[in-house]
């Protein structure tokens, strides 16, 4: 059973870089599209981004010019990047696997997510 | 960009009652791009149903249905462990996007 692990640190200083990663275990990292979603206080779901094992990403348009996104396969990792964060980009932050069926794509699994503060 | 509004806001329901939430697309999409998830305080988001198939373990009791812009979640007996937000997430041109959410509340 695939299970997905956040990790990272707790609290970013306003203008740093939120850097996350997410452990892949019990399944292969190689036939699926991975992603990231947060969830802001009191608010709800946020895609952020996407990427497979080629390294080919996709990101909210809303976030593009902040977000970066990578893969490594052979530790079964991946991981998030978001520059120059302010308070907004405080939330609890989810890694998920991206399952495709029927011309459509979702995500069938989700880490327990990690609380990231933006604070000095 | 595709705009996802889920109503109502929230929903009270009693244990063995039906509870019928409804997600609205600012276009038309197709059923099988439509998914549905339930969140609970300090877990991680549920796969509940993607278009009108329900995920690995998920109980009978819960069905998805509709088509162009307005998609329904029905839980056809509600149990107090239904207690839940639950968003409706749509796939289009290679990007996703959730509905705000609609809160359950048992009675």
């Amino acid at each position: 059973q695939v299970q997905l692990q956040e990790s990272g640190p707790g609290l970013v200083k306003p203008s740093e870089t939120l850097s996350l990663t997410c452990t892949v275990s019990g399944g292969s990292i190689g036939t699926y599209y991975w992603s990231w979603i947060r969830q802001a206080p009191g608010k709800g779901l946020e895609w952020i981004a996407h990427i497979y094992k080629s390294g080919t990403t996709n990101y909210n348009p809303a976030l593009k010019s902040r977000v970066s996104m990578s893969v490594d396969t052979s530790k079964s990792q991946f991981s998030l990047n978001l520059r120059s964060v302010t308070a907004a980009d405080t939330g609890v932050y989810y890694c998920a696997r991206i399952e495709y069926s029927d011309l459509s794509y979702f995500f069938d699994v989700w880490g327990r997510g990690a609380l990231v503060t933006v604070s000095s | 960009e595709i705009v996802l509004t889920q109503s109502p806001g929230t929903l009270s329901v009693s244990p063995g009652e039906r509870a019928t939430l409804s997600c609205r697309a600012s276009e038309s999409i197709r059923r099988s791009y439509l998914s549905w998830y339930q969140h609970k305080p300090g877990q991680a988001p549920r796969l509940l149903i993607h278009g009108t198939s329900r995920a690995t373990g998920i109980p009978d009791r819960f069905s998805a249905s509709g088509s162009g812009t307005d998609f329904t979640l029905s839980i056809s007996r509600v149990e107090p462990e239904d207690s839940a937000v639950y968003y409706c997430q749509q796939y289009g041109g290679s990007l996703y996007s959730f509905g705000p959410g609609t809160k359950v509340e048992i009675k």
